[in-house]
């Protein structure tokens, strides 16, 4: 069965410093991946997907994920954080072998101190 | 651009009461669905459809019920509410219906049954 892992349920990081969020999946077949973005009271906003090609996607706001096949993994990176990067972020697979399905993960809450 | 739209954006329903989330979208995306959000559980798709006239059952269907009469409206109905109904809704279409393609996501409906 589809699934999509976000090991961490929160994570607290300084303004400036690095980030990373973990995703693990597991899917069968090509998965399409993505990662979302949840402002406090909003709905969610695409930051980031991959199809094919370049392991290495760039997405709005600075961010970017590396697709690892051997790990089925696509974290999400970002050099430097903004306070305006605090929200829940979620990582998600579009199960093409089913149709009709998205599947997210369970969320990491980010928290930005000055 | 108006994209995804949801009302109401507050309510607050007593068990056993009935009510319709309204959702609607003006980009002409044939995919359109229902999630819930809860603490902990991340998004789960409750139902969904490809086209007018199409519906279908996600991962949590049960005390709900929907219909697509138009490709811009996706109504949600709450039958009998109940408590355990106490959720944040999303609304969320895409021009692709194959998990291929982002999902332009309404602002929630929270709900509260009492």
């Amino acid at each position: 069965a589809q699934s999509v892992t976000q090991p961490d349920i929160h994570i607290t990081v300084s303004e400036g410093a690095s980030l990373e969020l973990r995703c693990n999946y597991s899917y069968g077949a090509t998965p399409y991946l993505f990662w979302y973005v949840q402002s406090p009271g909003q709905g969610l906003q695409l930051l980031l997907k991959y199809f094919s090609g370049d392991t290495l996607v760039q997405g709005i706001k600075g961010f970017e994920a590396e697709f690892k096949r051997s790990q089925s993994s696509f974290n999400l990176r970002k050099p430097s954080v903004h306070w305006s990067d605090a929200a829940e972020y979620f990582c998600a697979v579009g199960a093409t072998n089913t149709g009709n399905q998205f599947y997210f993960g369970t969320g990491t809450s980010l928290t930005v101190i000055p | 651009n108006a994209g995804v739209t949801q009302t109401p954006k507050f309510q607050v329903l007593k068990t056993g009461q009935s009510m319709t989330l309204q959702c609607a979208q003006d980009m002409n995306h044939e995919y359109m669905s229902w999630y819930r959000q809860d603490p902990g559980m991340g998004l789960r798709l409750i139902h969904y459809s490809v086209g007018a006239g199409i519906t279908d059952q996600g991962e949590v269907p049960n005390g709900y019920n929907v219909s697509r009469s138009t490709t811009e409206d996706f109504p949600l109905r709450l039958l009998s509410a109940a408590p355990s109904q106490t959720s944040v809704y999303f609304c969320a279409s895409s021009y692709s219906f194959w998990g291929t393609g982002e999902l332009f996501f309404g602002e929630g409906s929270r709900l509260t049954v009492l």
